[in-house]
């Protein structure tokens, strides 16, 4: 079955250092996405791709990059790792066009800055 | 810009009862969707049921059933027939069918009482 994975699952790290987060999914999706979840606020839009070379900012971009240099990947790296940056990411994916008006999420990735 | 909102942090429910959990949205948008998530403890995020705004049909799944009421902009969850296994904390979202990305509301957790 096609899935999205991410890695690692939790990690803690200290203030100030570089973090990347693994996305991979194997739906062939254009459209990849990372969420983070902090208690109070939902699931907020970091940064979303909608295909290979595509990447935009989303409501709380600040302090996290993307790159995406194939279908299945999206990386999310946290360039200077911040204590208001622990929370529970979440990667996600979905199709473009009409079918694609629902989209899925890996397991997340718990972080912890320290 | 597409909001949603959920207004109620915290409900309960009677194991074999019928609960309702309230979402409204705003968008400007004609063409649309709605969602809403499931996020057990384990956090996987579970689609629960979607709506596509031009059916005017409420969408249903099992157990689970929308009242979309769309000049109200509102898209309740009801579920009936409550089990242990529905405790969970319920994220309504939309989506625009040009656009990709997926906005959430604050999410309501749900308890279910033997």
């Amino acid at each position: 079955d096609a899935e999205i994975t991410q890695s690692p699952r939790h990690k803690i790290t200290e203030t100030g250092r570089q973090v990347t987060l693994a996305c991979h999914q194997t739906w062939n999706h254009n459209n990849m996405f990372w969420y983070r979840q902090d208690l109070g606020h939902g699931l907020r839009l970091i940064h979303y791709s909608y295909g290979v070379q595509d990447t935009n900012k989303g409501e709380v971009s600040d302090g996290y990059s993307v790159s995406r240099s194939n279908t299945e990947d999206l990386p999310l790296t946290l360039e200077s790792a911040a204590s208001s940056q622990t929370s529970v990411y979440f990667c996600a994916s979905s199709e473009s066009g009409g079918a694609g008006n629902t989209i899925y999420f890996g397991e997340g990735s718990w972080l912890t800055v320290v | 810009a597409q909001t949603v909102t959920q207004s109620q942090p915290e409900m309960s429910v009677q194991e074999a009862e019928t609960v309702t959990l309230s979402c409204t949205y705003d968008t400007s948008e004609s063409d649309y969707y709605l969602f809403w998530y499931k996020q057990p403890p384990s956090r996987q995020m579970i689609l629960v049921i979607r709506q596509e705004a031009y059916k005017q049909q409420n969408a249903t799944e099992n157990r689970f059933s929308v009242n979309f009421q769309k000049a109200a902009k509102s898209f309740s969850l009801k579920i009936s027939d409550s089990q242990l296994g529905d405790a969970a904390m319920y994220f309504c979202a939309s989506k625009s069918g040009g656009y990709q990305k997926v906005t959430f509301g604050t999410g309501t957790k749900l308890q279910v009482i033997p």
